[in-house]
């Protein structure tokens, strides 16, 4: 069955530092890759996606590449700020799985000024 | 136009009750998902609509666990008797079709507790 191992946090970074929580993936189909991200007190947002393999996703700063060879989607931002604190989740989704999104364990983000 | 809604946003509920959790999607978004987030387990899928149908029950825990879509809109889900490890935040997804490109659009949980 499909799978997501995430890094595990926390991770706490100050302010402007570069920021990867790691993300690989085990699924028998081909499926699309998500980063959905969770700030305190609010609800699951999407932060960004790729569907197919060699896609970019990014979205206020964050990237992620689909890499089929080494089955990995790992987030990247350059120079977090106090706003990027929250709780990121690593997902996939596939055909054979209904589209079903599968969760890796989440990462709690603290970015300190 | 709106997001997901879902109500009531808290439920607090003793042992062995009956509890109905309701989902409004996006309009005219046919795909529906349920979700539930707890501590010991992260964020696990129930099952999934396609319209008024469910061809994906296979995240329910027990048989205590049901879901009904009606309209191809508002989804109920009901947990029978319940017991302390239906504790968690219940979250309800819509998608425009059924695609693997598409995005499931989160409402904001309902958290259930058990007493």
């Amino acid at each position: 069955g499909n799978s997501v191992t995430q890094m595990e946090g926390p991770v706490t970074l100050s302010e402007e530092a570069f920021l990867t929580i790691n993300c690989t993936y085990t699924a028998t189909g081909y499926p699309s890759l998500f980063w959905y991200v969770q700030y305190p007190g609010e609800g699951l947002q999407l932060l960004l996606k790729a569907t197919k393999a060699d896609d970019k996703g990014s979205n206020k700063g964050f990237e992620a590449t689909y890499r089929k060879e080494t089955t990995s989607f790992h987030l990247e931002k350059g120079s977090v700020q106090v706003s990027d604190s929250a709780v990121y989740f690593c997902a996939l989704s596939d055909r054979g799985s209904n589209y079903k999104l599968t969760f890796g364990k989440g990462t709690l983000l603290t970015v300190n000024p | 136009g709106a997001g997901v809604s879902q109500s009531p946003s808290n439920k607090v509920t003793e042992k062995g009750k009956d509890v109905e959790l309701r989902c409004d999607p996006i309009s005219g978004h046919t795909a529906l998902y349920w979700y539930r987030q707890s501590l010991g387990q992260g964020l696990e899928f129930l099952i999934y609509f396609q319209g008024n149908s469910a061809p994906d029950k296979s995240g329910l825990p027990s048989d205590r666990f049901s879901a009904e879509r009606t309209g191809g809109s508002v989804s109920t889900l009901t947990i029978q008797r319940t017991q302390q490890e239906d504790s968690a935040v219940y979250l309800c997804a819509s998608s425009r079709a059924r695609s693997g490109t598409d995005t499931q659009y989160f409402g904001p949980g309902t958290r259930l507790t058990v007493l």
